[in-house]
């Protein structure tokens, strides 16, 4: 069974740009979250989505936002990129026993 | 802020002994989780603990919840320098949002 993806695995933007960042679930699984884990620090909770619609948001500015696709599939984007936004950034899928699977992360850097 | 805190902050110890790391939540819980994280990678789950359980185990690995106190323990015996990792605890709330409420880590050193 394939795991949790997501592309790339690093990007570097410069401050102001516009970042996309992509995941893919495991298969049948319909919920995705996204989490922001600066260097060094815990798990900041950003997104969830689940049937393709936003169910929850953590503490973060609007200029992050997502969506989730009619496959599941996911993506994050962080308009107007500021330094602090240099992070990594985790997608995990969930089954229906509230575990949740993790993607190796897209580490992100703004210059 | 983050509601689960972490205790201690890192550990270092032996091949061979034992480690014991403490997590420490402030709402109500559904259930509890550990998780692992190997050098800034992706998070691997560990064990999950329901709110009506009070100890579970999975191999090398024990965990205690003590909805009371709103406290855990992943115990972590016989170590072996590839645990060497992060651990954090996740918590989902009573709310029903299925929101993780994630930690801050004890970053763990197993030294051979």
């Amino acid at each position: 069974e394939a795991g949790v993806t997501q592309s790339p695995t690093h990007l570097i933007k410069t401050r102001g740009q516009q970042a996309t960042l992509r995941c893919s679930p495991i298969s049948g699984h319909t919920s995705v979250y996204w989490y922001q884990q600066a260097l060094g620090l815990g798990l900041q909770f950003l997104l969830w989505y689940d049937e393709g619609e936003e169910r929850n948001r953590g503490n973060f500015p609007p200029r992050f936002s997502g969506r989730q696709f009619p496959n599941y599939s996911s993506e994050l984007n962080v308009n107007a990129l500021e330094l602090e936004d240099s992070a990594l950034y985790l997608c995990a899928s969930r089954d229906d026993r509230e575990t949740q699977y993790f993607g190796p992360g897209t580490r992100l850097l703004v210059l | 802020s983050q509601q689960g805190e972490e205790d201690p902050q890192a550990l270092s110890i032996q091949e061979g002994e034992n480690a014991t790391m403490n997590c420490s939540y402030k709402t109500s819980i559904n259930n509890l989780q550990w998780y692992r994280q190997n050098s800034g990678r992706g998070l691997v789950h560990l064990i999950l603990i329901r709110s009506n359980e009070r100890e579970k185990h999975s191999g090398r690995l024990r965990v205690t919840l003590d909805t009371s106190k709103k406290s855990s323990s992943l115990l972590i015996t016989a170590s072996r320098a590839a645990d060497t990792a992060s651990y954090f605890c996740a918590t989902v709330p009573t709310s029903g949002t299925y929101k993780y409420i994630f930690g801050t880590g004890t970053r763990l050193k197993v030294l051979a």
